[in-house]
């Protein structure tokens, strides 16, 4: 069965740091791209950083870049999401995501067709 | 960014109806244009990817269409199981940017 799972969310004060991780299975993770997508209390979803199959590319939302970091390790399975200098708008749950990509003799469309089930991320003294 | 705007913001409909959803883009993106539904406390779900292209698994009576700056999703008979909130979502660069959501609930 193709598989995420998200762990290492929880309660951290203003300005500190946590690392989420995802754990992939079922599929062969060291072939695509993943994402990670962040949903604030009652709010809609915010995508928030991608990183290629092999790890030499990144991207973030402004509203991280210079705070976020993230990476993978292919021998493990595994996605990370580095977090510093957390504030209180970064509190929400956290999804990691599958890319997936269509040819469509044209154009490759990319979209999110797995995801894990979310860890959740408290800022707040 | 490309802003993505979805309408209406929330709707009411019964078993049976036909639902549409809008979803406008800033600017042209052509067909990379995702739908997505969530419902409450779970993980968002594929539904339609590349405007119009369904999901292997997602049942028939879903549709996509729509290409440049508008989309629309088209639930052709509404059954229980299909009161959720739904996003759209471009992927033509980066950042990938989301619509606000629709939050479809029972009449």
């Amino acid at each position: 069965e193709v598989q995420l799972v998200e762990s290492g969310g929880g309660l951290v004060q203003p300005g500190g740091s946590l690392r989420l991780s995802c754990a992939a299975s079922g599929f062969t993770f060291s072939s695509y791209w993943m994402h990670w997508v962040r949903q604030a209390p009652g709010k809609g979803l915010v995508w928030v950083s991608r990183i290629n199959s092999d790890g030499s590319s990144t991207s973030y939302a402004d509203s991280v870049k210079g705070r976020f970091t993230i990476s993978r390790d292919n021998a493990k399975n595994t996605l990370y999401l580095q977090m510093n200098s957390l504030r209180a708008e970064d509190t929400a749950v956290y999804y990691c995501a599958r890319s997936e990509r269509f040819w469509s003799g044209n154009y490759y469309y990319y979209y999110m067709d797995v995801w894990g089930k979310g860890t959740t991320v408290t800022v707040s003294s | 960014d490309i802003q993505m705007t979805q309408s209406p913001s929330s709707l009411s409909a019964s078993v049976g109806d036909r639902v549409t959803i809008t979803c406008r883009a800033s600017q042209s993106i052509s067909s990379f244009l995702n739908w997505y539904q969530q419902k409450p406390g779970k993980a968002p779900k594929l539904l339609i990817y590349a405007a119009s292209s369904l999901q292997s698994g997602v049942p028939s009576r879903f549709s996509g269409s729509g290409s440049g700056t508008d989309f629309t999703l088209t639930i052709s008979s509404l059954q229980p199981e299909d009161f959720a909130t739904y996003y759209c979502q471009q992927s033509d660069s980066t950042p990938w940017t989301f619509g606000q959501g629709t939050k479809v609930e029972i009449k």
